[in-house]
């Protein structure tokens, strides 16, 4: 089945440092990433989407300067968190949308604490 | 009113009875329906997928959807304790194929099966 891989799992920065997520696509070609941010006992809210070699299409209310996403080939988007401050904080969780059997995958997410 | 809306739970449920979870969704347009299961500190995992009206049976889950009530839900029959998770309902207007919309999520509905 398809599988997204995230790295790294958890990280701890500290405030005013950039802290950069990965995602690949295992055994697939994800033309879609969708990159969701996570609060503690909250839903998935969606910050940005990126299709391979255009620029990403971020959501209301997201600072596309402060969350720079790349997603130069069909296996890698990054997700970089610039400046992070404590309240940037969160569960970052990616999602490809796959072609070969329709759905989407989700990333294992990363667990990002800024102090 | 939010996008899509799911019972506010908590759901407490004995070992064996059945489960039902319910989400309405705002957008007429919507034609993919998933249904996510997410343990803490984790990504979501696909429990189900249903895009026609009716019902759909995968072992002991069963979505259930209609468009015209703009409804949708999920049965867990024989629930076990390691069912205890979070719920997650999501919609998107994608119809699959090469077009791949974002996905909205519902709050969660957290359901805590007890032996």
């Amino acid at each position: 089945g398809a599988v997204v891989s995230q790295h790294p799992s958890r990280v701890i920065c500290k405030s005013g440092t950039s802290v950069k997520i990965e995602c690949r696509s295992l055994d697939f070609q994800a033309t879609t990433m969708f990159w969701y941010r996570q609060f503690p006992k909250q839903s998935l809210m969606l910050m940005a989407t990126s299709n391979e070699g255009s620029k990403a299409t971020y959501e209301q209310g997201v600072e596309k300067d402060k969350f720079l996403i790349n997603h130069a080939s069909l296996t890698l988007s990054t997700l970089t968190v610039t400046s992070a401050h404590p309240e940037d904080s969160s569960f970052y969780i990616c999602s490809a949308a796959t072609k070969t059997n329709y759905g989407y995958t989700f990333g294992s997410g990363t667990r990002l604490t800024v102090v | 009113q939010k996008e899509v809306e799911q019972n506010s739970g908590p759901l407490s449920v004995p070992e064996g009875a059945i489960a039902s979870l319910n989400c309405t969704y705002s957008d007429r347009v919507s034609q993919s329906f998933f249904w996510y299961r997410q343990y803490s500190g984790k990504s979501p995992e696909l429990i189900m997928s249903i895009y026609s009206n009716g019902d759909k049976e995968d072992g002991r889950f069963t979505a259930q959807l209609n468009k015209a009530s703009q409804y949708v839900s999920l049965l867990i029959r024989d629930s076990q304790p390691s069912d205890s998770a979070t719920y997650l309902c999501a919609v998107t207007r994608s119809a699959g194929g090469t077009s791949y919309g974002k996905l909205t999520f519902g709050q969660g509905t957290i359901l805590t099966v007890h032996p």
